[in-house]
């Protein structure tokens, strides 16, 4: 079984639609993040966790929200979702201990959202 | 200057090939580096870190130069499983603001027989 799973994997969503993307981790990893994919960009971070009471805005945090219900789940929301947030989105995890400053992320396999 | 720049590829060189990928960042203060490999449609997956010193890994070699802020990835013997779009990743200070990791483009390499 994948270490980081992302559901759905797939979504066609319309214009002004509330939905969520999940993310679960068996790695036990303390930290969690979600990011962009756009075709021409690098990734680009939305927001990232570094406990379960920890929140943080990344570099795109417009018109997303997240919530750690857990250790292991980090979901992220679009409250109403644009076209210009079509794009490839990655959850990952890390953890410190593992390497200090040479801290290793390890991804999900990607949802691919397409908003109408 | 954006933060972290790529060669713009797409790199075509056929099987046994040496190829050469640079990268440069623009944060001076930035402490660890690294390059992923993204194959198509897949997730990004760490290739190896860089270190100060330099480092190999099997057929892949990596060199950091701080004074030029530039990175370098070697792949020596290409082979077709190379193929992939190799991303450079940078992060910075810690307390700075700019601790998480910042990925460039991505450089595209395609492997030919």
């Amino acid at each position: 079984d994948a270490d980081v799973t992302q559901t759905p994997r797939n979504r066609i969503t319309k214009t002004g639609k509330r939905i969520m993307l999940e993310c679960s981790q068996t790695k036990g990893h303390d930290r969690m993040y979600w990011y962009r994919q756009d075709p021409g960009l690098g990734l680009r971070l939305i927001y990232y966790s570094f406990d379960v009471k920890d929140i943080n805005k990344g570099e795109i945090s417009d018109g997303y929200s997240v919530s750690r219900q857990a250790q292991a789940k980090f979901s992220l929301s679009l409250e109403s979702a644009i076209p210009n947030q079509t794009a490839l989105y990655f959850c990952a995890t890390s953890d410190l201990k593992s390497g200090g400053s040479q801290e290793t992320q390890y991804f999900g396999p990607g949802t691919r959202l397409l908003v109408l | 200057r954006k933060e972290v720049e790529q060669d713009p590829g797409p790199f075509n060189v056929p099987e046994g090939a040496t190829v050469a990928f640079n990268c440069t960042y623009s944060n001076s203060a930035s402490q660890s580096f690294f390059w992923y490999r993204q194959d198509c449609r897949k997730e990004p997956k760490l290739l190896m870190s860089v270190y100060s010193s330099g480092n190999e890994d099997g057929r892949f070699t990596a060199q950091l130069n701080r004074a030029s802020q530039y990175i370098s990835l070697l792949i020596r013997d290409s082979k077709l499983s190379d193929s992939a779009t190799y991303l450079c990743v940078v992060r910075g200070a810690p307390g700075a603001g700019s601790y998480q990791l910042t990925f460039g483009k991505g450089t595209k390499l395609s492997v030919i027989p």
